[in-house]
């Protein structure tokens, strides 16, 4: 069965500075997508990144850029110029990529707070 | 930007009471799931549904649970019997046919209160 760990619950992070947040992961399939989702107070689930498996370049949305590591099966978010808005949970999780309907499995979330 | 829909926001009801979540899918989505995140937990997998049958279900969806898709717009959670442990919130979330970027989109939850 796959499995998605998150090993850091809490993590903090100084206004302007860097952060990274840990994900790894466990499956025997070679296809698949992995995501971070962004949940702030409000609770709503919002799509920070994604990565495909097959793409060897690692994905970047502007500030966030991930570090994927295939044969590790590790997925870290790395945040830059860190911003107050930016204090949320963040889900790592993990979704096959031949079953069209695959469900979304989730990470324990790591809880980011960002001090100004 | 197409988004997904739930209501009620929060909902409070007394144990043993009937319980109906509804979502409004993306229009052009085919795939539909829930979600249940208890206060201060992970995001757990309920159900998924296509083509107008469970495709995949956990072992937390019991008989207590049920699923429908009453017309071409809504995609309904029934929860028959409502226990204290199901205070949670709920998130329906939606996918297109074909794997497009492969994520779900999540509507902005269902805050279930059991007394």
């Amino acid at each position: 069965a796959q499995t998605v760990t998150q090993s850091q619950p809490e993590m903090s992070v100084q206004e302007a500075e860097t952060v990274t947040l840990s994900c790894t992961y466990d499956t025997s399939e070679s296809d698949y997508y992995l995501f971070w989702y962004k949940q702030p107070p409000s609770r709503q689930m919002i799509l920070v990144i994604r990565q495909e498996a097959y793409k060897q370049q690692n994905a970047t949305e502007n500030r966030f850029s991930v570090n994927f590591q295939k044969a590790a099966k590790s997925f870290s978010l790395k945040i830059s110029d860190s911003q107050l808005g930016d204090a949320a949970m963040y889900f790592c999780a993990y979704r096959v990529g031949y079953n069209q309907g695959g469900k979304l499995i989730f990470g324990q979330g790591t809880e980011l707070s960002v001090k100004p | 930007e197409p988004e997904v829909t739930q209501t009620p926001s929060h909902q409070v009801t007394q144990m043993g009471q009937e319980v109906i979540l509804r979502c409004v899918p993306i229009s052009n989505h085919l795939y539909f799931y829930w979600y249940r995140q208890i206060l201060g937990q992970k995001v757990e997998f309920l159900v998924s549904f296509y083509n107008n049958e469970i495709s995949e279900k956990s072992e937390i969806f019991d008989d207590q649970f049920s699923v429908e898709r009453p017309d071409g717009s809504n995609f309904t959670l029934k929860i028959r019997s409502t226990k204290l442990e199901d205070s949670a919130m709920y998130f329906c979330a939606s996918s297109e046919l074909g794997q497009g970027h492969g994520e779900l989109f999540f509507g902005e939850g269902s805050r279930l209160t059991v007394l």
